[in-house]
């Protein structure tokens, strides 16, 4: 089936140093990939979208390449902010079905 | 406006209560959810309505009970809940067809006593 795996363990990082959450993907076909951000005590927000292979995704200084070959959507920033400190969530979507396949997410933390 | 709106933000409630959670949108939508949501984990999927109908139920005890009186409205009628169905419940909604992302509310809080 559709399944996304993400990094183990939370992410804790410095002021301004550089961020990257890995998120692999597998699927029957070629899916929509999404990364959602959680801020504590809200719901999910859209943080960027691809919807085919070479795509990236961009919102906030945050980036996300879709690979087909390495079936991979990281999650990249170059200079994190205490406000980046959320819980991010990568997504696939095949087929329109309606159905999102979430990774388990991972808590980032940055520290001032 | 690209928001989903809930209320209450927090509920709670007995187990032998009977509550709602009400969601709307106004960004003309077809496609509506409900996630239950544990702490640190993803949501969980339980329903989906397009275009008003009922199209995914994933198993959820007849407990949980959708309800979708218009396309810009969703309702989730609680009854006979259990400790366990304390979580975090998210509405999202989504245009129909592929490649659509879902926009979320900021979900309502429940807790059963």
């Amino acid at each position: 089936g559709n399944s996304v795996t993400q990094m183990e363990g939370p992410v804790t990082l410095s002021e301004e140093a550089f961020l990257t959450i890995n998120c692999t993907y597998t699927a029957t076909g070629y899916p929509s990939l999404f990364w959602y951000v959680q801020y504590p005590g809200e719901g999910l927000q859209l943080l960027l979208k691809a919807t085919k292979a070479d795509d990236k995704g961009s919102n906030k200084g945050f980036e996300a390449t879709y690979r087909k070959e390495t079936t991979s959507f990281h999650l990249e920033k170059g200079s994190v902010q205490v406000s980046d400190s959320a819980v991010y969530f990568c997504a696939l979507e095949l087929g329109g079905n309606n159905r999102l396949a979430f990774g388990k997410g991972n808590q980032v933390v940055v520290i001032p | 406006d690209t928001e989903v709106t809930q209320t209450p933000k927090h509920l709670v409630m007995g187990m032998t209560n009977k509550k709602s959670l009400k969601c709307e949108q106004h960004m003309g939508h077809r496609a509506m959810y409900w996630y239950k949501q544990k702490a640190k984990k993803p949501p969980e999927l339980m329903f989906v309505y397009s275009y008003e109908k009922l199209s995914i139920n994933e198993s959820v005890p007849s407990r949980f009970s959708p309800e979708c009186p218009n396309s810009s409205l969703l309702n989730l009628h609680l009854h006979a809940l259990q400790p366990e169905d304390s979580a975090l419940y998210l509405c999202a909604s989504s245009h129909e067809g592929d490649s659509y992302e879902q926009y979320f509310g900021p979900g309502t809080r429940l807790t059963v006593t």
